[in-house]
């Protein structure tokens, strides 16, 4: 296993447009997390599921967001009639059930520009 | 709120130098606390962790943090910098096994030749 795959690494969209970006965690890890970071900021949290359930959504995570995980495997993120300001790293990170021992393990992202 | 500081946007330090980042967290129930780093265009690594126990933990690359609870602060060092430590670092904190990590806003570290 050679850690979190995000794809792409980069889309440049036209506002108004929709875009949906993967992510494949550790494949024996249940918990799965997205993150949104903007330049300059720290990571914020969007979302997380453990297996395929959607456990917990920011406030951030608007009406035009939506995150998949069907099988408890790889996971969706797309986000519909993008607005410039959804321009930002979106990361994606899986961790076990091993609890609090561990902290995540992160993807190297997809970077959203929104023109 | 739970959260977490980091008060220097950025750090300058010349190699060979000890460094410290600092940071400090909100105080609730026992936390959980890490250290990350990034590279330019790339995720975050996970640098070291602290969960119980020695309040001074050591992790990659050479750099230990020590947790000290009456100051709730957490703050990352490294007895000698090296150019390639340049990066920004980022401090976060969990407060349970079920709940998310929550980020700094992160500390550019610059070590000059």
């Amino acid at each position: 296993d050679t850690g979190v795959s995000q794809d792409p690494r980069h889309k440049i969209t036209k506002r108004g447009q929709n875009v949906t970006f993967r992510c494949d965690p550790i494949s024996e890890h249940n918990r799965l997390y997205w993150y949104r970071q903007t330049l300059g900021q720290g990571p914020e949290f969007l979302t997380y599921f453990q297996n395929e359930a959607q456990l917990e959504k920011s406030r951030l995570l608007s009406d035009r967001f939506s995150a998949e995980r069907p099988k408890g495997s790889f996971s969706t993120l797309e986000i519909q009639r993008t607005e410039q300001g959804d321009s930002a790293m979106y990361l994606c990170a899986s961790s076990g059930l091993g609890g609090a021992d561990y902290g995540y393990t992160f993807g190297s992202g997809t970077r959203l520009t929104v023109v | 709120a739970q959260s977490v500081a980091q008060p220097e946007d950025q750090v300058n330090v010349a190699e060979g130098n000890p460094l410290t980042v600092k940071c400090t967290y909100s105080v609730s129930g026992n936390p959980y606390l890490f250290w990350y780093v990034q590279y330019p265009n790339r995720g975050l690594q996970f640098l070291l962790k602290y969960i119980t126990g020695d309040n001074l933990v050591k992790g990659s690359y050479g750099f230990e943090a020590e947790f000290n609870k009456s100051q709730t602060s957490f703050h990352l060092k490294k007895p000698s910098a090296l150019v390639s430590d340049s990066a920004l670092y980022f401090c976060a904190v969990r407060y349970s096994s079920a709940s998310k990590i929550i980020f700094g806003s992160g500390t550019r570290l610059s070590i000059r030749p």
